[in-house]
């Protein structure tokens, strides 16, 4: 599974976009890009996932290059509730995910 | 359904005493994962079952762990002789296999402290 790359950590104003970058440069034609987050003490929850095309729903966009060497999750309005940690992974055919420390959001009033 | 459900959500346990932890999937999920994760790090993936084979096991599943899934439904995770490097927050998440290839969702955890 290819790694990624993720800032250690971000702030945001709150009512604010939070662009959170990845780069995975070396994914495989087959590896879809996830985007989970975790708040303090509770389990990862599952955000959006793309293959090739920039995907949206109710939580998230995610903007995938064209290349698929690096992503973007963006959250359009952040609020403080948004405050996590976010990890970004690349796996195929919902295999075990290769986590790494992921981008602590700090998202600010 | 309500989603993915881990028991207990805490576990207090002496050096030496075995412990097992149970997980119920989202029901119409075939897939079923165990991590393990430590304070500050991403989670390490542990082993998987599709229904009730065992397809993966990680190297960090020493012989003290075993992991079952009896007629593919709930899961258990059994650490015997445990020691205080095994507190962690013990992780399963459930997945359906289909060709959108869906993320997993996640229970809220188990967490272990070895004292």
């Amino acid at each position: 599974d290819a790694k990624t790359t993720q800032p250690t950590s971000m702030d945001c104003a709150e009512g604010r976009a939070a662009n959170l970058p990845c780069n995975h440069s070396t994914i495989s034609g087959n590896e879809y890009v996830y985007w989970y987050r975790q708040i303090h003490s509770q389990g990862p929850q599952y955000i959006i996932h793309g293959l090739k095309n920039n995907e949206t729903n109710e939580m998230a966009s995610l903007i995938i290059t064209e290349d698929r060497k690096s992503s973007t999750l963006i959250l359009p309005h952040a609020t403080l509730r948004d405050t996590a940690v976010y990890y970004c992974i690349v796996t195929g055919n919902n295999r075990k995910l290769i986590w790494g420390l992921g981008t602590s959001l700090a998202v600010n009033p | 359904d309500t989603g993915v459900s881990q028991d207990p959500r805490h576990k207090i346990t002496k050096r030496g005493q075995n412990v097992t932890f149970r997980c119920d999937p989202i029901s119409e999920h075939n897939r079923l994962y165990w991590y393990r994760q430590t304070l500050g790090q991403g989670p390490e993936f542990l082993t998987y079952f599709q229904n009730e084979a065992q397809l993966e096991k990680s190297r960090l599943l020493s012989d003290r762990f075993s992991a079952e899934r009896p007629k593919g439904s709930f899961s258990t995770l059994e650490i015997q002789r445990t020691e205080q490097g095994d507190s962690a927050m013990y992780l399963c998440a459930s997945s359906l296999v289909t060709g959108n290839n869906y993320g997993y969702t996640f229970g809220s955890g188990t967490r272990l402290t070895v004292v």
